[in-house]
């Protein structure tokens, strides 16, 4: 069965510093995605990056990056420099039999 | 803004109530899924519609009923309500059936079951 795992409850980090959120994954399909999605507060869900299982190089969108490391399972999502709006639920997401299935997510507080 | 549109945005309902949930696509998508966010189950996928047919089906509840439409509106219909109903529902949509394709969240409906 496809599994997301974010081990992260929670995490407090310092503006302007970079973050990392955990996301593991297991899947036996050759082929997958991963997503990260962000919810703030106000309670919408939005797409943030996505990462093709082939993609040669790691997904980039502006301050988001997506550390993807295939053979240990895993799909960080990085943020530079960060800002007090970033503070949110963050999500990381795979599709396993036509749906997607979501992590439990991280609490991510960037304090001033 | 992410062009989906859901109404009501809050709904509160007694047990043994039913209620009927609407979503409006991005223009253009012919996608739609719902999905539950509650405390104890996390967010998880219900049903897809894809140009009014119903394309995936996830955790639904059998009390719990879905369609799209022509005009692709979809509606999510919950029947026969439980305090454990309560939860927030989003729908999404997507422009073509692949769910790998990005799907844009609309703001969701809060269900308060009492």
């Amino acid at each position: 069965a496809q599994k997301i795992t974010q081990t992260q409850p929670g995490m407090f980090v310092q503006e302007k510093e970079a973050v990392t959120l955990d996301c593991t994954y297991d899947t036996s399909d050759p082929s997958y995605g991963l997503f990260w999605y962000k919810q703030p507060s106000s309670g919408e869900m939005i797409f943030l990056i996505y990462q093709g299982s082939y993609d040669q190089q790691n997904a980039t969108e502006g301050r988001y990056s997506l550390n993807f490391q295939k053979a240990r399972k895993s799909a960080n999502l990085v943020i530079s420099a960060s800002q007090l709006g970033d503070s949110a639920m963050y999500f990381c997401a795979t599709v396993h039999s036509q749906k997607l299935v979501f992590g439990q997510g991280t609490r991510l507080t960037i304090n001033p | 803004d992410s062009g989906v549109t859901q109404t009501p945005k809050h709904l509160i309902t007694a047990t043994g109530q039913r209620v009927t949930l609407r979503c409006s696509p991005r223009s253009g998508d012919l996608s739609v899924y719902w999905y539950q966010q509650s405390l104890d189950q996390g967010l998880q996928f219900l049903i897809q519609y894809y140009n009014g047919e119903e394309r995936a089906k996830g955790n639904i509840l059998e009390r719990f009923s879905a369609q799209q439409f022509p005009d692709l509106h979809s509606e999510l219909n919950l029947s026969s309500l439980e305090l454990g109903d309560s939860a927030l529902y989003f729908c999404a949509s997507s422009l073509d059936a692949r769910v790998e394709d990005e799907q844009y969240f609309g703001p969701g409906t809060r269900l308060t079951v009492t």
